[in-house]
């Protein structure tokens, strides 16, 4: 079965702080990982995925197969990274999402 | 970007009635489009998945004579929620995938926001 667990569900941090989102994953298989944001009264968007190995807006998100997760980063929050992220794994043909982590970042 | 836009917004229906919601891809093909249901400060969980001209598949636990799919070409998907209860109120939001970049080009909508009184 296809699970994604993102333990926080709020993350308060002051600006300039570094943030990790946690998100662990269970799926037999070999998943496609993404992390998706949804700013206050916007629709869902996509952030980064994790094959393109990118870096989106200062974040990054690596991987770890032998821990299942996917933990997103970011070195120094800005206030605008204030937003719900949700976690979220390809097995087969759907998509599934995390509970999500609300993300405060303070002045 | 590719846009996915759903009709209407916002809809309040009395308890008995049924609402239809459409999705639809504006500016690519969708072969899949998919059907999210998100109650208040909580995940989105999925209904249902559509492949154009087939049967939809629903997850465990969605009625799907309750929660009607109709994926009737490439740009557009429909969900009719029949019979609508106060316990159906929630927020619905469609996806829609891009047949050339099936494994990446998943959009979302902006959501409806059903009401039933």
């Amino acid at each position: 079965a296809q699970r994604v667990t993102q333990p926080e569900k709020l993350l308060s941090v002051f600006k300039g702080a570094p943030v990790e989102l946690k998100c662990n994953y269970s799926y037999s298989g070999s998943p496609e990982l993404f992390w998706y944001v949804q700013y206050s009264r916007q629709r869902l968007q996509l952030l980064l995925r994790h094959i393109s190995r990118e870096s989106i807006k200062g974040f990054t998100a690596d991987l770890n197969k032998g821990e299942t997760s996917f933990h997103l980063k970011k070195p120094f929050a800005q206030e605008e990274d204030s937003a719900m992220y949700y976690c979220a794994l390809r097995g087969t043909d759907k998509l599934i999402f995390g509970t999500g982590t609300r993300l405060q970042v303070f002045p | 970007g590719a846009v996915v836009s759903q009709h209407p917004s916002w809809v309040i229906c009395k308890s008995g009635t049924s609402v239809k919601i459409e999705c639809r891809s504006l500016d690519f093909q969708a072969t899949t489009m998919f059907w999210y249901r998100q109650f208040p400060k909580q995940s989105l969980m999925l209904m249902a998945t559509s492949n154009e001209g087939s049967k939809a598949t629903y997850e465990q636990g969605v009625e799907k004579d309750k929660f009607l799919i109709n994926h009737a070409s490439l740009t557009l998907s429909t969900l009719t929620v029949t019979s609508a209860h106060p316990e159906d109120s929630s927020f619905y939001i469609c996806s829609a995938r891009e047949w050339r970049t099936s494994g990446v080009g998943q959009f979302f909508g902006p959501g409806t926001r059903l009401t039933v009184l």
